[in-house]
């Protein structure tokens, strides 16, 4: 069966720092990516996300996330974080072939602090 | 604000009342979706619905018990719930399955007392 790990539960940064949060899935097909966020008391949303194609994706908001086929990982990165960040961030995969639903991480609680 | 309209934001309900919580999309999709979201666990796919026929059921306990009328449509009927049912539960969803973007609902709160 399909999961997927995030290693971080809670991230605690100041603005301006980078951040890198970790995602792992365990998988051996041909798998979709995606990075959705939700915010304070608001909807899951979309950050970005990998089907094909080059494996460095950029999303809204400034984030990105690199696809490493080879360590089964799909991390998202910002250069720089701002206050309004604060959020919970969750990695999801699904099975390309089949169109499965989305598996979820537990996700990661990022607090920026101002 | 999504395309997905979820109702009631928020309920509490006794272990032996019926309840049903509504979701609605406006987006033309044709996949749905039920998510359970529980405090420090993964989101957990409960239910997911094909054009209106239910294609898989993630071993969900019977007191939850789905339906969905039409494509734009899903509920989730609740009877005999258990405290530890208390959790976020979301509807999503997509146009087809394993390429699409989905989208989100905000959930209703539900609190078993």
């Amino acid at each position: 069966a399909q999961s997927v790990s995030q290693h971080n539960h809670h991230v605690i940064l100041s603005e301006a720092a980078s951040l890198e949060l970790g995602c792992n899935y365990s998988y051996g097909g041909t798998v979709n990516l995606f990075w959705y966020v939700q915010y304070p008391g608001q909807h899951l949303q979309l950050l970005l996300k990998y089907f094909s194609g080059d494996p460095l994706v950029k999303g809204i908001k400034g984030f990105e996330a690199e696809f490493i086929k080879s360590k089964f990982s799909f991390n998202l990165r910002k250069p720089s974080v701002q206050w309004s960040d604060t959020a919970e961030y969750f990695c999801a995969v699904n099975e390309r072939q089949a169109g499965t639903a989305l598996i979820f991480g537990k996700g990661t609680t990022l607090s920026v602090s101002s | 604000e999504t395309g997905v309209t979820q109702t009631p934001r928020h309920l509490v309900m006794g272990m032996t009342n019926k309840k049903s919580l509504k979701c609605e999309q406006h987006l033309g999709h044709n996949a749905m979706y039920w998510y359970k979201q529980s405090a420090k666990k993964p989101l957990e796919l409960m239910f997911v619905y094909s054009l209106e026929e239910r294609v898989e059921n993630n071993s969900v306990p019977s007191r939850f018990s789905p339906e969905c009328p039409n494509s734009s449509h899903l509920f989730l009927h609740l009877h005999t719930l258990q405290p530890e049912d208390s959790a976020l539960y979301l509807c999503a969803s997509s146009q087809g399955g394993g390429m699409a973007e989905a989208f989100f609902g905000q959930g209703t709160r539900l609190t078993v007392v």
